[in-house]
């Protein structure tokens, strides 16, 4: 079945490092991809995504590229501050494995130090 | 912002009483999740919907019931609550986009449950 891997954590970083946190994923079909950021004790949001290959995906400094060659969709962000310490979850989906679910990856807390 | 409230936001419960959770929508999305979040395990799927009255089981279902008698509603009941039910629970909505499958998730700010 569908699956997404995503990089343990926690990644600690200074404040205006640069950042890479890496996702794979297998799936059936041809999938939309997404990352979700989680701020302590809030829900997750929609950071960015992107629904064919070689799209990139961007908001708030966030980048990310469908590449589906290597079937990755790394996060990056070239100059991390301390309001990005969160955790962010890379998920996707698949309509040709299931029509009804988001497939989620295991989730990586960033933690950035001034 | 989505429109998507969970209530209550936090409760606290005993062993063995029964507990209904809400999550209410006003975006007319068909799919409706109930996810439970604890640490180390990321988000695990309880149950989710795809219609009125249509729901299926997700992962960790045992001892969790769902209903859906409006679309903009989804209820999750623990039966018998049990300490290892202690989670926080976040409801999400999503909406499809035909062939490619589903579109972005919106999530409810959760609630955070504790049985005592």
């Amino acid at each position: 079945g569908d699956s997404v891997t995503q990089m343990e954590g926690p990644v600690t970083l200074s404040e205006e490092a640069f950042l890479t946190i890496n996702c794979t994923y297998t799936a059936t079909g041809y999938p939309s991809l997404f990352w979700y950021v989680q701020y302590p004790g809030e829900g997750l949001q929609l950071l960015l995504k992107a629904t064919k290959a070689d799209d990139k995906g961007s908001n708030k400094g966030f980048e990310a590229t469908y590449r589906k060659e290597t079937t990755s969709f790394h996060l990056e962000k070239g100059s991390v501050q301390v309001s990005d310490s969160a955790v962010y979850f890379c998920a996707l989906s698949d309509s040709t494995y299931s029509n009804y679910q988001l497939i989620w990856g295991a989730g990586t807390k960033l933690i950035i130090k001034p | 912002d989505a429109g998507i409230t969970q209530s209550p936001r936090h409760k606290v419960t005993e062993t063995g009483t029964p507990v209904t959770l809400r999550c209410h929508q006003t975006e007319n999305h068909r799919y409706m999740y109930w996810y439970r979040q604890d640490p180390g395990h990321g988000l695990r799927l309880i149950h989710y919907s795809y219609g009125v009255k249509d729901t299926d089981k997700g992962e960790v279902s045992d001892g969790y019931s769902v209903s859906r008698s409006k679309t903009e509603d989804f209820l999750l009941t623990l039966e018998s609550a049990t300490s290892s039910q202690t989670s926080v629970y976040f409801c999400a909505i999503s909406a499809s986009t035909g062939v490619r499958g589903l579109g972005e998730a919106f999530f409810g700010q959760g609630t955070r449950l504790t049985v005592v």
